[in-house]
């Protein structure tokens, strides 16, 4: 099965955009498909988008289209996500997970471990 | 304000039974979407629970269940233990959000 390991914490000023990668190995990474979900401090979950590197297609969350990219590259198994115009209200700990299950039906198995986002002056 | 909603906390001593609601609507669990279950340990990243509603990955307990009816599903733990201890959360499909879904996470207390 495949195991997920995100890069480190980051603290960013607001305005800045941050970048986490979530790297894949043990699985075929372009037959999976990766997905990012947030947790603020004390909040819940809140998903965010998925990508299928192997057709390079995307689909984020009604919240985040603008200002949220995900990227993969399949030559190094990673996955990326970008979050741009960042405010404090962004600060969370950043999750990517293995998405399975087509569309409607799809649940998220593994996850990484996460990566904390803090956002501030 | 989650799309679905869970009570925020739940509680139960040691061997007992306890139920968790995931409450939808006609735009997600009604219109037949599929519930997935998930445990978060403290200080730790979700654990895909049970999936498609009722069936558990291989190495989730027995104890763990997952069962779906109309506009809501529900995860019940049987012999409740410690260890059990953490936030649970729903997750489904939203056709007119045109994307996945959160139930807002309840805390399972043992006491």
């Amino acid at each position: 099965q495949v195991q997920l390991v995100q890069s480190g914490a980051e603290v960013k000023k607001p305005g800045s955009s941050v970048k986490v990668s979530c790297k894949a190995s043990g699985g075929t990474f372009s037959r999976n498909a990766f997905s990012w979900v947030r947790q603020a401090p004390g909040q819940g979950l809140e998903w965010m988008g998925w990508i299928i590197p192997i057709f390079g297609t995307t689909k984020y969350a009604q919240k985040f289209q603008g200002r949220f990219t995900i990227t993969a590259d399949e030559s190094s198994s990673t996955a990326y996500m970008d979050l741009s115009s960042l405010r404090s209200e962004d600060t969370a700990v950043y999750y990517c997970a293995s998405r399975f299950g087509v569309a409607g039906t799809e649940a998220f198995d593994p996850w990484g471990q996460g990566t904390l986002v803090t956002v501030s002056s | 304000q989650s799309v679905l909603t869970q009570p925020p906390s739940v509680s139960g001593a040691p061997g007992q039974r306890v139920t968790i609601s995931c409450t939808g609507s006609s735009s997600n669990i009604g219109a037949g979407y599929d519930v997935h279950w998930y445990q978060q340990l403290p200080g730790t990243a979700p654990k895909l629970l049970i999936s498609a509603n009722s069936n558990r990955p291989s190495g989730v307990p027995d104890r763990f269940s997952g069962s779906k009816s109309g506009t809501s599903a529900s995860l019940a733990i049987t012999g409740l233990q410690a260890e059990d201890e953490a936030d649970y959360y729903c997750q489904s499909y939203d056709y007119s959000l045109s994307g996945v879904v959160f139930g807002g996470g309840t805390k399972l207390t043992v006491l």
